[in-house]
């Protein structure tokens, strides 16, 4: 397994707190991702980093902020979670190379 | 933004048999990828193949870029195979389009 690592791993919150999931990775890895996984939607883009405070938004970005102050710290912020925001958050890594995207194990975010 | 479409949403086979998966896109890509998500939600790499065709044990894919088009070959069905694979597009800019994905349920 690529060595990344999710936390939480589950999360509860009510509606207008603020909310971080940590994606960490020990494979030094350029690239990082961070998508929402959502029935009938497949996995969506939400953003992603090609370096140390290097950040794009992806395809549903809204409500959505990011930060990446090391290599192996990937940070996804809920400024004011909101129930659509309820989903299951991945983050996924890339060397760039022919290999492909890795994936951690997901957090189960709820938000009431 | 591109469109990536799997098909069958949903496939129901017996242990033993053999499957075929299909990823159209919309566009030209720079890489495409294909994912199992088992049923405990963990995603796994299968292949990563902007082209031609790599085998995995009972597993291969082909793709063909200039026709858009993928699939996934499942040879001799195992109920260790059940779950959700996906195919993902990448773009330039290292940005990557998923399908809606194909629900593979093998029974014993």
């Amino acid at each position: 397994d690529a060595g990344i690592t999710q936390s939480p791993r589950h999360k509860v919150t009510e509606t207008g707190t603020p909310v971080t999931l940590r994606c960490h990775q020990t494979e030094n890895h350029r690239y990082m991702y961070w998508y929402r996984q959502d029935p009938g939607h497949g996995l969506r883009l939400i953003h992603y980093s090609y370096g140390v405070k290097d950040t794009d938004k992806g395809e549903v970005s809204d409500g959505y902020s990011v930060s990446r102050s090391k290599t192996e710290d990937f940070l996804l912020t809920l400024e004011s979670a909101t129930s659509s925001q309820t989903s299951v958050y991945f983050c996924a890594i890339s060397s760039g190379g022919a290999v492909g995207q890795f994936f951690g194990p997901g957090t189960r975010l709820t938000v009431l | 933004g591109i469109q990536v479409e799997q098909s069958p949403p949903d496939l129901i086979l017996q242990e033993g048999a053999n499957s075929t998966l299909r990823c159209n896109f919309s566009d030209s890509v720079n890489n495409l990828q294909w994912f199992h998500q088992n049923p405990w939600g963990q995603l796994i790499n299968l292949f990563y193949i902007p082209s031609g065709t790599k085998q995995n044990g009972r597993l291969s894919a082909t793709t063909v870029a200039t026709e858009r088009y993928s699939l996934l070959y499942i040879s001799s069905s195992q109920t260790t195979d059940s779950g959700v694979y996906f195919c993902a597009v990448e773009l330039a800019g290292n940005q990557f389009y998923f399908g809606t994905g194909t629900s593979l349920t093998v029974i014993p």
